[in-house]
């Protein structure tokens, strides 16, 4: 069984803060790795891809991703209370039953104080 | 451009019931996948269409269903509703041909409630 780690939170960072999620995974083989925003009763939004190791930087949002460590992770710098929501991250499985899918973690639930 | 339009966003029904759900992609994306999303469980893959076809299956009983059409979009079935089927059902839209670098768009979700 494929599996997506996520630690559930919540993380509680101060205004202006950086955040840091963090996720692992199990399949080995996987090569594409996404991250999602969710607010409470709205559907994911795509906020990050990435595919090769080392860093990806869009705006305040930077994914780390290294395959070695099967860890990827999510850092927002100069946090917003808008920020806060639950943060999926979701890796494409690579072989088996699981090649294709996207398989999510949990979620982390972050809040942002004003 | 137009996202992932799902209808009808609330449905409300009871044990032993039907569903039928549906889903427009995004213009141009051909393929349509399918989510269940709880608090228990998160979101789990039920299944993904590709032109017409259906190309991946997660690990769901076979009440539940789906299909693609010619304009690629996609309707999920749910027979003899259970009260474990109350979830938030997710179709994402994608448009690449192969998996390696094929980015996800979510529509709003149908909530559905089995009573």
């Amino acid at each position: 069984q494929k599996e997506v780690e996520q630690n559930s939170g919540p993380l509680s960072v101060p205004e202006g803060a950086i955040a840091s999620l963090n996720c692992t995974y199990s399949d080995r083989g996987s090569q594409s790795f996404f991250w999602y925003r969710q607010y409470s009763g709205k559907s994911p939004e795509l906020i990050m891809s990435i595919y090769s190791n080392g860093d990806k930087e869009d705006g305040r949002f930077t994914a780390q991703l290294n395959k070695a460590s099967q860890y990827v992770s999510l850092l927002i710098r100069d946090s917003q209370p808008s920020d806060s929501a639950t943060y999926l991250c979701a890796v494409r499985g690579a072989y088996g039953g699981s090649q294709g899918n996207l398989i999510f973690g949990k979620g982390t639930k972050l809040s942002v104080k004003p | 451009k137009a996202g992932v339009t799902q209808t009808p966003r609330y449905l409300i029904k009871t044990r032993g019931q039907q569903v039928t759900l549906s889903c427009s992609p995004i213009s141009g994306h051909r393929s349509v996948s399918w989510y269940q999303q709880t608090p228990g469980q998160g979101l789990q893959f039920l299944f993904e269409y590709f032109s017409e076809t259906q190309r991946n299956k997660g690990n769901f009983p076979g009440r539940f269903s789906g299909r693609q059409f010619s304009n690629s979009r996609s309707e999920m079935n749910v027979s003899t509703l259970e009260l474990g089927d109350s979830a938030l059902y997710l179709c994402a839209s994608s448009k690449a041909l192969d998996y390696t670098e094929s980015e996800q768009f979510f529509g709003p979700g149908t909530r559905l409630t089995v009573l």
